[in-house]
């Protein structure tokens, strides 16, 4: 089982700036199998990346990801209001159990 | 589009079996290219996948280690849903509880449709 630490554990930015949020795993992560999910006050968690940089259907390109291995990063390139939640990373290998990072708060500064 | 609408009670005792409900719209609960699974969120667990039922020629369903000897997953074809039982209830099981579908092959532990949610709350 591959455990998932996620950095920093809050973000404190304003909108327009650049947020970039760290997911480093435990063991290689096989095939890249590493998704992204956005998850805001009273809702589920929302896909936003999956193989560790391809967007889900409908995410704006603010939105990328990148890494390989171990380490992985989500990238928002400019804040919009509607971004500030909790992200967390997830990886997928071939069979389950499937574990998730602890998450990583972005807020308003 | 996929809809997933969950359903069942919040409020339990400890020892108490709980029963969620998934129903799907948009897909088949038969479907032979997708996986219906359970995940929970709490603050002490974070995100914890459950566990999960799909039909392949014939069901199968398997769960996380964690919860093995008192969870069961199973479908319900007739209308079209799938739902969660959890024996012997603990304080320890109070959550939010999410349906969550995913797909066959290496898509298998990716969750791209969500429930609402349902918090419930084991309390004596």
């Amino acid at each position: 089982e591959i455990l998932l630490t996620q950095s920093p554990g809050t973000l404190s930015l304003s909108p327009g700036e650049r947020a970039t949020l760290s997911c480093r795993a435990s063991q290689n992560v096989a095939r890249n199998h590493l998704a992204w999910y956005q998850q805001k006050p009273g809702q589920a968690p929302r896909l936003l990346i999956y193989a560790a940089s391809s967007r889900a259907t409908g995410i704006p390109d603010r939105f990328s990801g990148s890494g390989s291995a171990t380490d992985f990063t989500l990238t928002i390139s400019r804040l919009e209001p509607e971004d500030f939640a909790v992200y967390y990373c997830q990886g997928y290998d071939d069979s389950p159990p499937w574990t998730f990072g602890q998450g990583t708060k972005v807020e308003i500064k | 589009q996929v809809q997933l609408q969950q359903s069942g009670p919040g409020l339990m005792k400890p020892s108490q079996t709980l029963s969620l409900t998934c129903a799907i719209s948009g897909d088949s609960v038969s479907s032979n290219i997708v996986i219906w699974n359970w995940i929970r969120q709490s603050p002490s667990r974070g995100l914890e996948w459950l566990g999960r039922t799909y039909y392949r020629s014939k069901w199968y369903s398997d769960s996380a280690v964690s919860v093995k000897s008192r969870v069961t997953v199973s479908p319900d074809t007739s209308k079209n849903q799938f739902s969660l039982q959890l024996n012997s209830v603990t304080p320890e099981d109070t959550a939010v509880y999410y349906c969550a579908r995913s797909r066959i092959g290496w898509e298998a532990g990716l969750f791209d449709y969500w429930g609402q949610g349902t918090l419930v709350t084991v309390s004596p």
